[in-house]
């Protein structure tokens, strides 16, 4: 069966630290990945996503990710967090079934201002 | 341009009880999905309806169905509810399903089974 997993379920950083959030995948077929944001109260919003080409890919908000395609792994990375990056995390892939995503357990971060 | 618009907000139903959810997607998206959010299990894949035709179907049972109208509006039904469908019911949009432009989530909807 296909899966994500995401390694760690509760991440706490003070602002300006480093942040880098694991996505491992099972799927071996075409890459379709993404990660999605989620704030207290809100909906799910994309951050980026990965279909082909440089495995180092830019989303919204400063963050990136980086694709190795040899470990499974899709990574998220941010420089240097805010207080505002407080949220729970969900890294997803689209693996062979159109129209359906799934989903880490989520991560949940909190930035300490 | 509208994003996707679920309705309602909230809920509150007794048990056993049925109940119908509204997804409107973004106009020109013909695929829409649904999943299941919860703290415990995370989010589980519901069902997926491409041109009005089911394409796709998660491991729920059978109280769960949907369906999709021409206009690709979509609407799920859980009858007979459990407390256990306490949860925070999300649709997705995207133009094929495919996910090359990416899945837009609504809001959600919550619901509570008292």
């Amino acid at each position: 069966a296909q899966s994500v997993s995401q390694h760690n379920h509760h991440v706490i950083l003070s602002e300006a630290a480093s942040l880098e959030l694991g996505c491992n995948y099972s799927y071996g077929g075409t890459v379709n990945l993404f990660w999605y944001v989620q704030y207290p109260g809100q909906h799910l919003q994309l951050l980026l996503k990965y279909f082909s080409g440089d495995p180092l890919v830019k989303g919204i908000k400063g963050f990136e990710a980086e694709f190795i395609k040899s470990k499974f792994s899709f990574n998220l990375r941010k420089p240097s967090v805010q207080w505002s990056d407080t949220a729970e995390y969900f890294c997803a892939d689209r693996g062979s079934t159109l129209g359906r995503l799934y989903f880490g357990r989520g991560t949940q971060l909190t930035v300490w201002p | 341009k509208a994003g996707v618009t679920q309705t309602p907000r909230y809920l509150i139903k007794t048990r056993g009880q049925q109940v119908t959810l509204s997804c409107s997607p973004i106009s020109g998206h013909r695929s829409v999905s649904w999943y299941q959010q919860t703290p415990g299990q995370g989010l589980q894949f519901l069902f997926e309806y491409f041109s009005e035709t089911q394409r796709n179907k998660g491991n729920f049972p059978g109280r769960f169905s949907g369906r999709q109208f021409s206009n690709s509006r979509s609407e799920m039904n859980v009858s007979t509810l459990e407390l256990g469908d306490s949860a925070l019911y999300l649709c997705a949009s995207s133009r094929t399903g495919q996910g090359d432009y990416g899945y837009t989530f609504g809001s959600g909807t919550r619901l509570t089974v008292v």
